[in-house]
Parts: C-alpha cells; sequence; structure tokens
C-alpha cells in the first residue's frame, strides 16, 4: 500500500536546475527503490539501494540509503526536459513493498 | 530487449465481460507480481505469486484471479469488470524475496477501459 510519505507531490523547475526529491517511512526497511514513470508506460527502475548509508549514482541521477533506513532522497543534477515524468520511491521488507504517491517533474525547457 | 512483456498494451471490455490480461518474462524470475494502478497515484500490489505460491493481498477484490501456468507466464483475470476497474495494469518480477534480490522490474503495462 501507499504508505511511505514522499515530498514534494510536484515540482517545475527551469532546464539546468538541480532537482531533490525525498521519502520517508516510519518503518525500517532494508531495500530502497526509486523509479520514474512516463505517461502510458510501466515504472522504469533508476537506482536501488540496499544498504544503510548507502550513496548510488546513475549518471546525472543520486540517491541515498538514510542511516535510520526510515529514509532515502533523489538528487537529479542538470535537468533536461526528457526528465519529466512521476518519480516513485518504493521501500521493500520482506513480504512488504511500498511506493510513495510520487512526484510529478515538469522541466521548462 | 523487453524483459517483462505484456499483452495487450491497450484493452476494451463492456462491463462484466470477462477479461484476461497477460504478462511474460524472460529473466526467469521467481516472483512475479500484479499491480494496479489508476490515474496520478502509486501502483497498488493485488497478488503475487512466489514460484507456484499464489499470495493474495487482503484487500483485493475477490473479481480479481491470477494463474501462473509456468516460470515464464502470469495472467490477470477479472472476472466481471466494473467500472471502478479501469486503470492500468502493471506486471512485475523479482529473483527472489530477499534483500538484494527483490528488486522489482516493471513492464510497460495494460491500460483497461470498461466501457
Amino acid at each position: 500500500g501507499q504508505q511511505l510519505n514522499q515530498s514534494p507531490q510536484s515540482m517545475f523547475i527551469q532546464e539546468g536546475e538541480d532537482v531533490s526529491m525525498n521519502c520517508t517511512s516510519s518503518s525500517i526497511f532494508n531495500t530502497w527503490l526509486w523509479y520514474k514513470q512516463e505517461p502510458g508506460e510501466g515504472p522504469v527502475l533508476l537506482i536501488a539501494l540496499y544498504k544503510a548509508g548507502e550513496l548510488t549514482s546513475n549518471g546525472r541521477l543520486t540517491a541515498q540509503f538514510g542511516i535510520t533506513r526510515k529514509d532515502s532522497f533523489l538528487n537529479i543534477s542538470a535537468s533536461i526536459p526528457s526528465d519529466v515524468g512521476i518519480y516513485f520511491c518504493a521501500a521493500y521488507n520482506n513480504n512488504d513493498m511500498r511506493f510513495g504517491a510520487g512526484t510529478r517533474l515538469t522541466v521548462k525547457p | 530487449d523487453a524483459m517483462v512483456i505484456q499483452n495487450p498494451r491497450y484493452q476494451v471490455t463492456q462491463f462484466g465481460k470477462p477479461v484476461t490480461l497477460s504478462c511474460s518474462q524472460t529473466l526467469n524470475h521467481n516472483v512475479m507480481y500484479w499491480y494496479q494502478q489508476k490515474s496520478s497515484q502509486a501502483p497498488k500490489l493485488l497478488f503475487h505469486y512466489y514460484d507456484k505460491d499464489f499470495n493474495n493481498e487482503a484487500d483485493t477484490p475477490d473479481n480479481f484471479q491470477s494463474r501462473r501456468p509456468n516460470t515464464s507466464f502470469c495472467f490477470l483475470d477479472i472476472r466481471s469488470p466494473g467500472l471502478g476497474d479501469a486503470a492500468m495494469y502493471l506486471c512485475a518480477t523479482s529473483r527472489d524475496k530477499a534483500a538484494t534480490t527483490d528488486t522489482q522490474y516493471f513492464g510497460p503495462g495494460t491500460r483497461l477501459t470498461v466501457l
């Protein structure tokens, strides 16, 4: 179910700006994931984090697994128009997978 | 190459007319999941198969059923679709359900319209 607190809900930024979004939970999770979803498509995995404190990059994207295991953030540097979409955080613990409500990103050229 | 394939991408059905959505995977993953996603919302897990073991979420309506005849294929059957069942249906797979192997990979989804 949707029990992760993801913020912000939406962002309108200028091309070239950096973006930051985050997810928090009241529960501890062992895995944090960040997905991007474009209209009419399924979520595409961007970054997977498996260890508390882990900082992982994928091109212009950087994500961190919080030390407390209750939060994660995603940064996008130097945004471009094709970054538009909805970004979902997800967290996983044994049989329990949760999603955030998503952050809708709009990039103005 | 597509790893999680969903067919059809778009499905139109009539109110009350049974419909089947299909998912196949080339990853040889043990776990397959079905999610329902409504507009501007996060995906909602309906059920999953861990190998042949079926696991239903507590709040999944009886109207939704699933079959997994083999490792590669999984089907979502909606016995009597209602207008509220119009949504995107996403299939996902993961290698296992333990940490570091539980990352889920999604298919492109099937958008269901109910008339």
